[in-house]
């Protein structure tokens, strides 16, 4: 049961306009939201995140939204740039109080094409 | 910013040995360690948290025996990968936290792509 789910295997955007990576989640403990992108053959990469008790996040190209009551998150990357080719893992954890957190529970991954 | 060696990036194994997989953490202290597996074009699946000290928790479905994790100190932890099967060819990645500003995050090593022929 994939309690994070990208249902986008791959997408392809042009050069300048703006990329939308879609991730959905089923499991509400889930407080902690981020997105990493990834090679073949290498780590994860991260990119952002978001915390629950945020609806918006954002990093110079990078902006991820959150929409709590849909458990829907989306990663906007605008202008998109032939170096965004990547596969895009979307990634969720629960935080605890005490300070620690659980590991990651990731989705498939959405392979983003940016065509020149 | 925080840094996490993992060796070796590859290793080729004959299958019944166990291979060794470690991880640091260089400029913060990994009260937490996490390893994962991933399988050629699947999604990183989570295999156990080791925290400094303490015994391993283990993912539901990943043998414990067979997937020896040893976190003895703060900076480094140990997957020992034992009686190696082609089965368990993957591509093995940690992630350590820390409590601290750096490192609270997870940050991944680079991963270690393990052939057991």
């Amino acid at each position: 049961d994939q309690q994070v789910k990208q249902n986008s295997p791959s997408l392809s955007v042009q050069e300048g306009r703006i990329s939308i990576l879609n991730c959905d989640y089923t499991n509400s403990m889930f407080d902690y939201f981020l997105w990493y992108k990834k090679y073949p053959a290498e780590g994860p990469t991260f990119l952002i995140s978001i915390s629950s008790i945020k609806d918006k996040n954002e990093d110079g190209r990078f902006t991820v939204f959150l929409n709590k009551s849909a458990k829907h998150l989306s990663l906007h990357i605008v202008p998109s740039q032939p170096g965004d080719s990547a596969v895009y893992f979307c990634a969720a954890s629960h935080f605890y109080s005490g300070g620690g957190a659980d590991g990651l529970t990731f989705g498939k991954g959405t392979h983003l094409i940016i065509q020149p | 910013g925080a840094v996490v060696s993992q060796h070796p990036s590859w290793v080729i194994c004959k299958s019944g040995t166990s291979v060794k997989i470690e991880c640091r953490s260089l400029d913060f202290q990994a009260t937490t360690m996490f390893w994962y597996r991933q399988f050629p074009k699947q999604s990183l699946m989570l295999m156990a948290t080791s925290n400094e000290g303490s015994k391993a928790t283990y993912e539901q479905g990943v043998e414990k025996d067979k997937f020896l994790i040893n976190h003895a100190s703060l900076t480094l932890s140990t997957l020992t990968v034992t009686s190696a099967h082609p089965e368990d060819s993957s591509f093995y990645i940690c992630s350590a936290r820390g409590d601290g500003e750096i490192g609270y995050g997870y940050t991944f090593g680079s991963g270690t792509r393990l052939t057991v022929v």
